[in-house]
């Protein structure tokens, strides 16, 4: 079946390290992205890429760093910088660039907790 | 630079009473808007959407929503809720068709009493 993975759906993590949390898609989109979601905030975007070895930051990007290796994979990395890591984490994919009429495919999340 | 407004935080209905969930929006362009909606700690399920066309959406579910461009909003109706509709509904805008990423409200947490 053609989806979004994210793994591991929870995480625990020590003040003061760096923790990845992993995106695959075989959907063939071009186009993925990561969300935070913080009770009663929404979604915000954090970054976003639309084609490999290329990426964009979005609204909330300090304190994160992604990459773009492969067309299927869109790992976030939450560094020691991010003061508040505590978060549900979504990812998400969509089929192709500016201008396409097409809604993003959402994967079940990475709940990651700092302890 | 877009945003979304959801006015209600919680909404408790009856099941078989009729639902409607507010979206406001800013944006200067012609947007595109999405509902989606989430189990909890689950991921986002797309509810429907508007690009263009005709200003009533059909969606899953039973849902529908209706795309207002003078009042700036986009809000979805269910004539009648069931029990497994309980979830957090999100409402959000999108530029480039989405390919930016979306702005999505804060959420309307839905409550279907027996």
């Amino acid at each position: 079946d053609g989806g979004i993975t994210q793994s591991p759906k929870y995480l625990f993590r020590k003040e003061g390290q760096n923790v990845t949390l992993s995106c695959e898609q075989n959907l063939n989109h071009d186009a993925m992205y990561w969300y935070r979601q913080d009770p009663g905030q929404g979604l915000r975007l954090i970054y976003y890429s639309q084609i490999v070895n290329d990426f964009q930051k979005g609204d909330i990007a300090e304190g994160y760093s992604v990459s773009r290796e492969k067309k299927e994979s869109f790992p976030l990395t939450v560094t020691s910088a991010q003061k508040n890591p505590t978060a549900f984490y979504l990812c998400a994919s969509s089929i192709a660039g500016r201008g396409s009429n097409t809604e993003a495919f959402f994967g079940q999340g990475t709940r990651l907790t700092v302890v | 630079a877009q945003s979304v407004t959801q006015p209600d935080i919680h909404i408790t209905v009856s099941e078989g009473a009729s639902l409607e969930l507010r979206c406001n929006y800013s944006y200067g362009a012609t947007p595109y808007l999405f509902w989606y909606v989430q189990s909890p700690g689950q991921g986002l399920q797309l509810l429907l959407k508007y690009f263009s066309g005709d200003t009533l959406v059909q969606g899953i579910k039973g849902f529908e929503a209706e795309f207002k461009r003078s009042q700036s909003s986009f809000n979805v109706r269910k004539p009648s809720v069931h029990w497994s509709d309980a979830a957090e509904y999100f409402c959000a805008v999108g530029t480039g068709g989405g390919a930016d990423g979306l702005t999505f409200g804060k959420g309307t947490h839905l409550i279907i009493q027996p």
